[in-house]
């Protein structure tokens, strides 16, 4: 069955620096990938999208890389600050009708 | 500014209650879902309408039904709460292949059985 795995362990960085948050998925050849933003207590917020004929996407300070080979993506936060901190999803589209499968999720803090 | 909202923030309940959670979006999107989502076990699909009065089991819908009666609305029913159904129940919304199925996501409902 299709799995996706994120880093389970929290990541922790300094400010200033560039976190990188992984996930990796199994028996599975999505078309895209996408990376949302979820703060305590509240729902997730859509980030990025990558397509699987792109390689990286950028928006602002974020960087998403997508490898259909390795089946991983990378997502990048350069220059991080504290309020980057939160838990980072990625998510897969499975079947069909707009569903997703969903990452467990990366906890990222970043130390001021 | 696009808005999914959930009826209640928190939510306190007894076992054996009926419980309804609503979720409303005003995007005009067809596609509805609620999920759940536990530490260590992520986002879990409990139901996902794609059009007014039609639904589909998602991965976990046992103890759970739902009901789509306006475009706008989702609810959730828990038809006889038990405390293993504590948890953060989110409700979210998506055009159908249209923006890469971009989810929208409401504030969540903290729900506590006891």
């Amino acid at each position: 069955s299709q799995k996706i795995e994120q880093n389970s362990e929290a990541l922790n960085i300094q400010e200033g620096k560039t976190a990188t948050l992984t996930c990796n998925y199994t028996n599975y050849s999505p078309a895209y990938l996408q990376w949302y933003r979820q703060d305590p207590g509240r729902g997730p917020v859509f980030l990025l999208l990558i397509r699987e004929n792109e390689k990286e996407k950028r928006k602002e300070r974020l960087k998403v890389t997508f490898d259909t080979t390795l089946k991983q993506s990378l997502f990048h936060i350069t220059a991080s600050q504290p309020a980057d901190s939160a838990t980072y999803l990625c998510a897969l589209p499975y079947n069909q009708g707009g569903k997703l499968i969903f990452g467990q999720g990366t906890e990222l803090s970043v130390k001021p | 500014d696009v808005k999914v909202t959930q009826s209640s923030r928190y939510l306190v309940k007894r076992t054996g209650e009926k419980v309804f959670l609503e979720c409303v979006q005003d995007m005009d999107h067809e596609n509805m879902f609620w999920y759940r989502q536990d530490p260590g076990l992520g986002l879990r699909l409990i139901y996902f309408s794609y059009d007014v009065k039609m639904k589909e089991k998602g991965d976990i819908p046992e103890g759970y039904s739902v009901s789509r009666e306006k475009k706008e609305r989702f609810s959730l029913i828990l038809e006889s709460a038990s405390t293993n159904q504590t948890s953060m129940y989110l409700c979210a919304s998506s055009r159908p292949l249209l923006s890469y199925n971009e989810q929208f996501f409401g504030p969540g409902t903290r729900l506590t059985v006891l």
